[in-house]
């Protein structure tokens, strides 16, 4: 079993829908939760991080942690096709080694 | 956010040859250096960590010899794939670390190895 499990897509939604994106993970330990944003080719950009349980709002995006369930989420509103790009959890025991999931590529079309 | 500059973007050697990869934090001093390596449609795998003035930890499974880190300030890190072939080929990515932005990691923009 992989520590982080995400369902690599694509999700392809139309524009203006809420999207929501996914990881589970085995190791209770895991404090840090990240979600990244990837275009094609290009480094990943911190889009939140998010220290224990709970939910955070920044703008469009939100990001939930269950730590009951083992379970994070990232929810964007109002999906715009620049939303397009694949979106990494990421999360881990203290700040130093983070672990990936695997990526949701997400399509937002017109 | 802090800016990481990676340096090249995309590369073409040939097998045999070494080839070395720079990444630079503009804004800020990182107290800690990662690379990672990553195969299409696949995620984010750390090869090595590390930290300014002292010897890298790699990542089991990783080659310290032919992926040779050097990191000699605190804004500098380099990875030198040595004797590169094929099966090197892959996305490189740094990232670095700051106590200054709460331990967040930040990452370059990765560089294209492809090695014929």
């Amino acid at each position: 079993q992989k520590e982080v499990e995400q369902d690599p897509g694509p999700l392809s939604v139309p524009e203006g829908a809420i999207v929501s994106l996914n990881c589970t993970y085995s190791n209770s330990a895991f404090q840090y939760f990240m979600w990244y944003r990837q275009y094609s080719r290009k480094g990943p950009e911190l889009l939140m991080y998010t220290y224990s349980s709970g939910n955070k709002e920044d703008g469009r995006f939100t990001a939930q942690v269950d730590k009951s369930s083992k379970y994070i989420s990232l929810f964007i509103r109002d999906s715009q096709p620049s939303d397009s790009a694949t979106y990494l959890c990421a999360m881990s025991l203290n700040t130093d080694k983070l672990i990936f999931g695997t990526g949701t590529r997400l399509q937002v079309f017109p | 956010g802090a800016v990481v500059s990676q340096h090249p973007s995309r590369v073409i050697c040939k097998s045999g040859t070494s080839v070395k990869i720079e990444c630079r934090s503009l804004d800020f001093q990182a107290t800690t250096m990662f690379w990672y390596r990553q195969f299409p449609k696949q995620s984010l795998m750390l090869m090595a960590t590390s930290n300014e003035g002292s010897k890298a930890t790699y990542e089991q499974g990783v080659e310290k010899d032919k992926f040779l880190i050097n990191h000699a300030s605190l804004t500098l890190s380099t990875l030198t794939v040595t004797s590169a072939h094929p099966e090197d080929s892959s996305f490189y990515i740094c990232s670095a670390r700051t106590r200054a932005a709460g331990e967040k990691l930040f990452f370059g923009s990765g560089t294209q190895l492809s090695v014929l």
